[in-house]
Order: C-alpha cells, then sequence, then structure tokens
C-alpha cells in the first residue's frame, strides 16, 4: 500500500537560517509527488509538484525539492526562512494517477525571530 | 479566478445531529474531491466525483456520510447522525478533466460534542 512519511512533527528554525523537510514515501514506481502549505486560518496551498524530468522543482514562496528515487524521497527545502513561513507543511503522493492524494501527517514550522 | 469556497468555515453540532458542509469547486471543475483531517492525524481521502458521478468513494467511513453533486457544480457532504468521531476539518478540493494537480479549499472545521 502507499504510505507517505513525514518525520518530523515540529521544526523550530531561526529566521534567515535554511529549512529541509523530509518526505519519504512508498510505492512503487515514481508517483506524483506534492508539497503543500496550510498558514494558520488558510487552506492548502500548492506550493510545488514533481510529475518527471528534472528532479530539482522550483515552487512558490522561494521554496525547491529534489525527488531521489533511490531514496524515495522528496524532501523540501529553502535556503533562508521568513517568519512568514510558519505554517503546516504536508506532502501527498498520487500512485498511478489515481487522483486520490495520501498525505502525511504533516510537519508544523516555527519561526523564531 | 475564484478558488475553491467551502461553508460553512466552522460547526459545533451536538451528537445526533445532522450536518451539510458545501463546496462550490473553481469554476470549469470536473473533479471534486473530499478529503478529511481527524485531529493530529494525516489528510484522508473521502471520495471523487467527475461531474455528477461518484467516481471513488472508498474512503467514506460509513454510511452515515453521504455526498451529493447535484449538476456537476457544488456539492455538499452529509453527516447524519454525527458521532464524536466525526470531529474534524473537512477539505474540498477540485480539479479540471485529466489534470493531477488538485487546488484545495480552506476547509470546514466541524467540532461534534
Amino acid at each position: 500500500a502507499q504510505s507517505v512519511t513525514q518525520p518530523d512533527i515540529h521544526i523550530t528554525v531561526s529566521e534567515g537560517a535554511s529549512l529541509e523537510l523530509r518526505c519519504n514515501y512508498s510505492y512503487g514506481a515514481t508517483p506524483y509527488l506534492f508539497w503543500y502549505v496550510q498558514s494558520p486560518g488558510q487552506g492548502l496551498q500548492l506550493l510545488l509538484k514533481y510529475f518527471s524530468g528534472d528532479t530539482l522543482v522550483q515552487g512558490i514562496k522561494g521554496f525547491e525539492a529534489e525527488f531521489k528515487r533511490s531514496q524515495s524521497s522528496f524532501n523540501l527545502r529553502k535556503p533562508s526562512v521568513h517568519w512568514s513561513d510558519a505554517a503546516e507543511y504536508f506532502c501527498a503522493v498520487d500512485g498511478g494517477g489515481t487522483y486520490k492524494y495520501i498525505f502525511g501527517t504533516g510537519t508544523r514550522l516555527k519561526v523564531l525571530a | 479566478e475564484a478558488g475553491v469556497t467551502q461553508f460553512p468555515s466552522h460547526s459545533v453540532i451536538e451528537k445526533g445531529q445532522t450536518v451539510t458542509l458545501r463546496c462550490d469547486p473553481i469554476s470549469g471543475h470536473d473533479n471534486l474531491y473530499w478529503y478529511r483531517r481527524v485531529m493530529g492525524k494525516e489528510i484522508k481521502f473521502l471520495l471523487h466525483f467527475v461531474k455528477e458521478s461518484k467516481q471513488d468513494e472508498s474512503g467514506m467511513p460509513n454510511n452515515r456520510f453521504l455526498a451529493e453533486r447535484t449538476g456537476g457544480t457544488y456539492s455538499t457532504l452529509k453527516v447524519q447522525p454525527a458521532e464524536l468521531e466525526d470531529s474534524g476539518v473537512y477539505f474540498c478540493a477540485s480539479s479540471p478533466l485529466g489534470v493531477e494537480t488538485q487546488y484545495f479549499g480552506p476547509g470546514t472545521r466541524l467540532l461534534v460534542l
């Protein structure tokens, strides 16, 4: 069965520091991969997605993610975090084009001034 | 272009009562999805409409949940009778036909007392 693991439930970083949020998935082939963000009081916003091709994907708000097939990972990164990045981040996969997303449990990011 | 909208934003009801959640997808999006996040857990798929037809309802927890999409536009999700374990955030998402990326609404926060 497909699954997504986000090992870090909470992460705290200082403003200006770099950030990496981990995501590992379980699926036989390469799924479609997504990162969403939910800011306080807001809905889920798509940050970026990977379907095929270049394994380094650029998204909105200065985020990027790298697909590593050998590690079944799709980690999200940002070189310099801003206070407005404080939110909850979700990794999701859609295996086989089922249109049924499997989400991780989310990582809540806290940014220290 | 308006995004996915959901109504109400919050609902507090007593066990045994009925609640109806509404979702208005992005105009022109024939795919409509419902997801649910129970406190502290991952966001889980409930069902998928293509126009007015249920494409996949494998995630619906039990027969107390009824989803409809008359006319292929907005959708409703009715919970009758509500139980304590139904509390959570209910998300709706939509996408055009043939497009994997789903666009999420802000969610409805349901609390069953």
